[in-house]
């Protein structure tokens, strides 16, 4: 069964904080790792990683995979209140029936304080 | 503007009625997928549709049914047999399987 786990799984902090969240997964066939961003109500797309080692960034928000070690990290920098939200982590199965199919980790509930 | 669309944003059913939940997309997506949201426990899929008169089953599929007979469109039933059914249902799309899923606004259920 795949499994994704995410770390921590709420966290606090003060505007102009860096944080990093991470995720660690174990799936039978690995396709990709994505990771989404959720407000109030849908989640929305950020990242999709496939390859070991290669930094995707994108402002002030930047994920990273090891592939080897099975987990990546989402780093916010500078963060301000409007990066509050639940963010969340799934693994794409590349196999068989199960191809695309997604699985998710709880999430990580990240609050920045003015 | 494309994107995907769920409606109602609230719902209020009794136990023992089957409800409906509607999603639509007009992205021109083949893939359409069901979630389940759970306080803590993140997003599990319900059910997949790869392509129109098909679709598949996920991890939670028992108590609900869907049909795929347009492109568009990839409605939910929630049925009397489905046993917790009060949760945040996500619908969400993607070009194909194994690309990025985009997701509409959620359809909040409660059944008392």
């Amino acid at each position: 069964e795949d499994k994704v786990v995410q770390s921590p799984l709420s966290l606090v902090v003060h505007e102009g904080d860096t944080v990093t969240l991470n995720c660690s997964y174990e799936v039978t066939n690995f396709r990709s790792l994505l990771w989404y961003k959720q407000e109030k109500k849908a989640p929305t797309f950020l990242f999709m990683l496939t390859s070991s080692g290669i930094e995707k960034k994108s402002g002030r928000l930047s994920s990273i995979l090891d592939k080897k070690e099975l987990f990546s990290i989402l780093n916010i920098t500078a963060t301000q209140t409007g990066d509050s939200a639940v963010y969340l982590c799934a693994v794409s199965n590349a196999g068989g029936t199960s191809y695309g199919k997604l699985t998710f980790g709880q999430g990580t509930i990240l609050t920045v304080h003015p | 503007d494309g994107g995907i669309t769920q409606s109602p944003k609230y719902l209020f059913r009794k136990e023992g009625q089957n409800v409906t939940l509607s999603c639509e997309q007009n992205l021109n997506h083949d893939a359409m997928y069901w979630y389940r949201q759970d306080p803590g426990q993140g997003l599990r899929l319900i059910y997949y549709s790869q392509i129109v008169n098909d679709f598949q089953k996920g991890d939670i599929a028992e108590g609900y049914s869907v049909s795929r007979e347009k492109k568009e469109s990839f409605p939910l039933t929630v049925t009397s047999a489905q046993k917790n059914p009060t949760a945040f249902y996500l619908c969400a799309s993607s070009v194909d399987r194994g690309y990025e899923q985009y997701f509409g606004p959620g359809t909040r259920l409660t059944v008392t």
